[in-house]
């Protein structure tokens, strides 16, 4: 099956700072990835829709300018954290697929904002 | 609004076999999804439908009746590995997941 992989898996920050998280596709393309957040015991929420060579679409109620989303290819797409604060901790999933009814997860990464 | 419905948590015994069902009431609908997830971990997928009926996979089963909006995934001779979150997803007529709130699988020995 398809292989979808997320660096960094885990990361501590200081609040304040911001924070990269890569999503790829190892061996398919991806025009479109998706990004969840996960807080624990909970069910994933989708946070946006990445487009390759477009605007990210944005779920309501996450803001834009502090979840930038970056699809630059048709493999890769980047989350950056902006200004992070405690709050922003959480699991952080990124999702793509060849088909519009299969979805791969990447492993997830844990951010821990201290 | 969208909604999907399943169960918070079940208890079953190693061996046995459990059902868990999931409702939807969503605008449109381009298939239905079943993932497992561990603790800490990312969702796996597990199945897909999108047409009526059943779909076997191993120990997993997984059924769908669009009339009435319905899901269940069938596992069969449960082992300890199975104990996990369900979560039960459709996809939406602009092929947008939307998630249930999972059911926590507990496997008792």
């Amino acid at each position: 099956g398809a292989v979808v992989s997320q660096h960094p898996s885990w990361v501590i920050c200081k609040s304040g700072t911001s924070v990269k998280i890569e999503c790829r596709s190892l061996d398919f393309q991806a025009t479109t990835m998706f990004w969840y957040r996960q807080f624990p015991k909970q069910s994933l929420m989708l946070m946006a829709t990445s487009n390759e060579g477009s605007k990210a679409t944005y779920e309501q109620g996450v803001e834009k300018d502090k979840f930038l989303i970056n699809h630059a290819s048709l493999t890769l797409s980047t989350l950056t954290v902006t200004s992070a604060h405690p709050e922003d901790s959480s699991f952080y999933i990124c999702s793509a697929g060849e088909r519009e009814y299969e979805q791969y997860f990447g492993p997830g990464t844990r951010l821990t904002v201290t | 609004g969208q909604n999907i419905d399943q169960p918070t948590e079940m208890t079953a015994t190693e061996g046995a076999i459990v059902q868990i069902n999931c409702t939807y009431q969503t605008s449109g609908f381009n298939g239905l999804f079943w993932y497992q997830q561990h603790a800490g971990e990312a969702p796996t997928f597990l199945s897909y439908n999108v047409l009526d009926g059943l779909e076997e996979k191993g120990r997993f089963s997984s059924f769908l009746s669009r009339s009435k909006g319905y899901s269940y995934l069938l596992l069969k001779e449960l082992q300890m590995k199975d104990s996990a979150s369900y979560l039960c997803a459709v996809s939406d007529s602009n092929y947008q997941l939307i998630w249930g709130a999972g059911t926590k699988l507990i496997i008792k020995p």
